[in-house]
Parts: C-alpha cells; sequence; structure tokens
C-alpha cells in the first residue's frame, strides 16, 4: 500500500529554474518527510513537516503541507546539476509503518 | 560516526539458495526497517520492527524472514520461497519520541542478483 502519490513522475529542468513536486497521501498524519535518492545509493532525509505547519524551509528547499487536501509540495529553487536525483515523500501510518511515494525523478541538465 | 551499516553491497544468489542481508546501526534508534525498491520504483516495505525480539511484516513479507535479537542488528534472509528476489533492498532505521515517528535513516542499501 503506498501513502504519497507524487507527481510528476519524471521532471527535467535546465540549471537555474524551479523546480516543484506534489505528493498525495491518504491517511491523516502527524508529519511528512521528504527524502533524496541519488542513483543506486541509499535515501537521505531533507525535511520534516509536522501537521500543524504550513510551509518549511531549508536552504533552497520549501516544503508546503495542505492537511484539508491531504498534499504536500517540495520547491527547489535555482536548481543545479548536482540536484539531479529521485525525491520521495513519505509519512507514517498509524501502525507505526513509514510508507513512501513512488517518487519523482528529477534531471537537472547544465 | 553514528550510522547505519548495510552489507555486503553486491550479493548474488542461485536459485534455490537463502542468503541474508545485514543492516546493523549505532544510532540507538528503537525501530528498523527493511524496503525492496525495483527499477525505478518506490520503495516497498518488507518487515519491520520497533523493539527488539517483536517484528511485523509489512506489505510484501513472502518469502523473506527477520530476526530482531539485538537492537543494533535487524537481518533480512531472502528465502527461496521468494521467486523473484533481484532487487535493491534497503534498511531504515528511526526513532519515535511520543508515539510519533521522526526521520529515518538509510543503509547504502544492498543489490541482489540471482544468477
Amino acid at each position: 500500500s503506498q501513502q504519497g502519490e507524487e507527481d510528476p513522475q519524471a521532471l527535467s529542468i535546465q540549471e537555474g529554474e524551479n523546480a516543484t513536486m506534489n505528493c498525495s497521501y491518504k491517511t491523516s498524519i502527524n508529519n511528512l518527510q521528504w527524502y533524496r535518492q541519488n542513483s543506486g545509493r541509499g535515501l537521505v532525509h531533507l525535511i520534516l513537516i509536522r501537521s500543524n505547519e504550513r510551509e518549511k524551509h531549508s536552504g533552497r528547499l520549501r516544503v508546503t503541507l495542505d492537511t484539508s487536501k491531504k498534499s504536500s509540495s517540495l520547491l527547489i529553487t535555482a536548481s543545479r546539476a548536482a540536484d539531479t536525483a529521485s525525491y520521495f515523500c513519505a509519512s507514517w501510518n498509524q501502525g507505526g509503518k513509514l510508507i513512501f511515494g513512488q517518487g519523482t525523478e528529477l534531471s537537472v541538465k547544465p | 560516526d553514528g550510522g547505519i551499516t548495510q552489507s555486503p553491497k553486491y550479493l548474488f544468489r542461485k536459485e534455490g539458495q537463502n542468503v541474508t542481508l545485514s543492516c546493523e546501526q549505532n544510532l540507538n534508534h528503537d525501530a528498523m526497517y527493511w524496503y525492496r525498491q525495483d527499477p525505478g520504483q518506490g520503495l516497498r516495505l518488507i518487515y519491520y520492527s520497533q523493539i527488539v525480539n517483536d517484528f511485523q511484516k509489512g506489505d510484501i513479507a513472502e518469502g523473506y524472514s527477520v530476526s530482531r535479537e539485538k537492537k543494533e542488528s535487524f537481518p533480512l534472509t531472502v528465502t527461496s520461497a521468494q521467486k523473484n528476489p533481484t532487487a535493491f533492498y534497503l534498511c531504515a532505521s528511526s526513532s519515535f519520541r511520543e508515539h510519533i515517528g521522526t526521520e529515518a535513516f538509510f543503509g547504502q542499501g544492498t543489490r541482489l542478483t540471482v544468477v
């Protein structure tokens, strides 16, 4: 069972442009997280937003959360070629499982 | 350094053979997880454990087994009953604060190939 569905599945942009990825989830959450995965590597935690927060920033990352729509977005500003990776949203379900979306594959062309 | 370590990085399995993937963490996390990732896909949960000597099935547990005898270790065995084991396996750990999960830390993964 996938808690999160992400959109788009793939995104290709030029260096310097902004990248926006969206995530929708099904059940109520305490927090929602975004992770990054470079090809063939483990996931790295990027940012966590709590259910009582609407927006959070970390460097060039901006995450929003709309609990009424059960959706979140990740914005990467001024993208760089090194941002090329897959990005996943994840949330905890009531049973203590951390469930991931299918991910967005981001390609940033120099 | 604190972290989570998976070994080996690459593993080859013959048909009908059981293999065990290692996962060790020194983060003092109570919870540990095993995920499977197929090419171009998201992560699917195999097993998870929130406390020593206890674990629960995830969404795709058939053909896999785990143990949690120590807090630091959560090995995954891919049995011969798993008909399509070729995949990338990821182990993760996390802590819980007031019963709410926090961020998860991942190992670098084990790529298992059936030969």
